[in-house]
């Protein structure tokens, strides 16, 4: 089965700082990873997706997240932080090998911005 | 284009009431996904459909949830009858078919079980 660990509950970052959001994942092969920002009493929206390839991906709002297969995690980036980054920041994993269609989410981090 | 609509955005509603959620995803989407988001346990997948056939319904918590989607516009899910504690937010999510697609996620809808 496949799984997804956010190891922080919460992240806090000075504004103009680089932020961190961490991930790591489990699944029988190689895994597409997926972030997903949730705003208050809002969907979830879509930022980037590792599918194959170059394992630097980069997305929106500034955000870019790497693959890191030996250590199976895709944690998210961000150069300098912007107190509009404040949100909770979801990552997903699907198995392409099989499985359901649907993502598996992690429990999400709240990313706090301080100005 | 509108993005995934759900309605209502709130619903509050007795024990033992039936509740029906909605959702109209983006056009051209061949799947729909429902998920249920709690503080306890996250995000869990509901059901999904492609081409508007339900293929996977295990993540369904019990009989009283079932879900439809009659045509590629329309789908709906249903409690009936609706306990205090399926208390959640509510999302539907729609993605053209393939496993590199990522989903795009609906407001969400609000169900209180009071």
């Amino acid at each position: 089965a496949q799984s997804v660990a956010q190891p922080e509950d919460q992240v806090n970052v000075a504004e103009g700082n680089p932020l961190t959001v961490k991930c790591t994942y489990s699944v029988s092969g190689n895994p597409y990873l997926f972030w997903y920002v949730q705003y208050p009493n809002r969907g979830l929206q879509f930022l980037l997706k590792y599918i194959t390839g170059d394992n630097l991906v980069k997305g929106s709002y500034g955000f870019e997240a790497e693959f890191n297969k030996s250590q199976t995690s895709f944690h998210l980036k961000k150069p300098s932080a912007l107190v509009s980054d404040s949100a909770l920041y979801f990552c997903a994993v699907r198995d392409p090998g099989g499985g359901a269609d649907g993502l598996t989410f992690g429990k999400g981090t709240h990313l706090i911005i301080q100005p | 284009d509108a993005g995934v609509i759900q309605s209502p955005r709130h619903e509050v509603t007795e024990m033992g009431q039936e509740v029906t959620l909605r959702c109209k995803p983006i056009s051209g989407h061949n799947s729909l996904f429902w998920y249920r988001q709690t503080m306890m346990r996250g995000l869990e997948l509901l059901i999904y459909f492609n081409n508007n056939v339900p293929i996977d319904d295990s993540g369904m918590p019990e009989d009283r949830f079932s879900a439809k989607m009659p045509n590629a516009s329309f789908s709906t899910l249903k409690i009936q009858p609706s306990e205090p504690r399926d208390s959640a937010v509510y999302f539907c999510a729609s993605s053209v078919r393939g496993r590199i697609a990522e989903a795009f996620f609906g407001q969400g809808t609000r169900l209180t079980v009071v």
